[in-house]
């Protein structure tokens, strides 16, 4: 089945920038998704199509695509970014999660 | 306000069932695909099932298929969930979620998730 593959954790100063990776066989040729998940919260999507960010969503937050990877970007990280992040994506046999990355803002 | 209010969640025994719904308002309910999305205690996401907007066309995670019903009622701007066989292996909070568009499924929309708890 197909898989999307995350780092668990990603820690960063305030101030500086995280970068959080998913990576996927059909990622070439499908958009993916990112949701952010705070303690006690539903999932929030914070970037859409690789690199679209919904309204509402603040600029530092951005999506790349390169290959068989996607990178979520978030620039001057600030203490509320603390939370867990996921990658979406489909291909032929279904849509699918990446396993989270638990972004630690120290 | 627009808004997905999950409901039904409870304790329920191994090989029991359970029916969830999820009340939509604030939005034309019968435009959009939608979809149940859970996740068990401590871990992440999984994608459990959709249903195309006007209920013609229904998909479900081999984790589920045969065993999980999904349903809507365009009339009364509902979502439904129906659980059979249940194991412990689904016990997670059970999320509603909007579709954003129609050919690219992916979620705009989070109800706050109902808890199903599987045990004897």
């Amino acid at each position: 089945s197909y898989e999307l593959t995350q780092p668990p954790s990603v820690s960063v100063s305030p101030g500086q920038t995280a970068r959080i990776t998913c990576s996927g066989d059909a990622l070439p040729k499908q958009y993916a998704y990112w949701y952010q998940q705070k303690p006690g919260q539903a999932p929030v999507l914070v970037i859409y199509k690789d690199s679209e960010r919904p309204s509402g969503i603040p600029e530092r937050f951005s999506g790349s695509s390169s290959g068989t990877t996607v990178t979520l970007t978030i620039s001057g990280v600030q203490a509320e970014d603390e939370a867990d992040y996921y990658c979406q994506s489909a291909d032929s046999s279904g849509l699918v999660f990446g396993g989270g990355t638990k972004l630690t803002v120290l | 306000e627009v808004q997905l209010v999950e409901s039904g969640g409870g304790l329920v025994q191994p090989g029991g069932s359970l029916r969830l719904s999820c009340a939509a308002s604030g939005f034309t309910f019968s435009s959009y695909a939608m979809h149940w999305v859970r996740q068990a205690p401590g871990k992440g996401l999984e994608y459990v099932s959709a249903i195309s907007s006007n209920g013609g066309s229904t998909y479900y995670a081999n984790s589920v298929k045969g065993r999980f019903t999904i349903s809507r009622d365009n009339s009364k701007n509902t979502l439904d969930l129906q659980m059979g066989s249940l194991r412990a292996e689904d016990m997670a909070v059970y999320y509603c979620a909007r579709d954003a568009e129609a050919a690219n499924w992916y979620f705009d929309l989070w109800g706050r998730g109902t808890l199903v708890t599987v045990s004897s």
